[in-house]
């Protein structure tokens, strides 16, 4: 079946630095990748879309500036939390999807800012 | 965003009982998901159904789809205490999913 590794599962880092999560499809292409932030005890709400090569689709109220997503191949997405503050902290969640494959879920990380 | 209502938010049962888990919407989807998520994981797909008045079987899990593929439902009959979880529907429109609200599940021993 379709797997989808997601790293670091969880990181700690200081107010106003930077982080980076990967999210690898291990045995697929994934020709979609979407990125998605969950609260404790409430649902996964989207971030954005991105397509192989090309610009993320972001949800409204999502600052792109904020979290940079690049999908440079059809195997890797990465998501980077810039000048990170307490506010930030959260369960960040990645899916692919490509091919016959539906929406494959990585682990999540949890990102804790202090 | 397509919004989707989940209930109960909270269900906590004795072991053996059955329930019952509902996502409602006012929008068509192409096709409904539910998954299941455990705590500090990703959320884990349970299945996935396309036709209106679809019932799928899942061992003692039991899905419905409604006609007009605005609603399901989740049926466990005989609940376990590794039944416990947080149980979410996702619709599925324009190649992208929207979630319910989630609804969280505990089967006491």
């Amino acid at each position: 079946g379709a797997v989808v590794s997601q790293h670091p599962s969880w990181v700690i880092c200081k107010s106003g630095t930077s982080v980076k999560i990967e999210c690898r499809s291990l045995d697929f292409q994934a020709t979609t990748m979407f990125w998605y932030r969950q609260f404790p005890k409430q649902s996964l709400m989207l971030m954005a879309t991105s397509n192989e090569g090309s610009k993320a689709t972001y949800e409204q109220g999502v600052e792109k500036d904020k979290f940079l997503i690049n999908h440079a191949s059809l195997t890797l997405s990465t998501l980077t939390v810039t000048s990170a503050h307490p506010e930030d902290s959260s369960f960040y969640i990645c899916s692919a999807s490509g091919g016959t494959y539906g929406y494959t879920f990585g682990s999540g990380t949890r990102l804790t800012v202090v | 965003t397509q919004l989707l209502e989940q209930s109960p938010q909270f269900l906590s049962i004795q072991e053996g009982e059955n329930l019952t888990v509902y996502c409602n919407s006012s929008s068509v989807f192409s096709s409904l998901q539910w998954y299941r998520q455990e705590p500090g994981e990703g959320p884990v797909l349970l299945v996935t159904v396309v036709t209106g008045g679809e019932v799928k079987k899942l061992k003692r899990l039991t899905f419905q789809f409604g006609d007009a593929r605005k609603d399901s439902s989740l049926h466990i009959t005989a609940a376990q205490p590794g039944d416990t979880g947080l149980y979410l529907c996702a619709g599925e429109e324009d190649y992208k999913l929207s979630f319910g609200a989630g609804t969280t599940v505990t089967v006491r021993a």
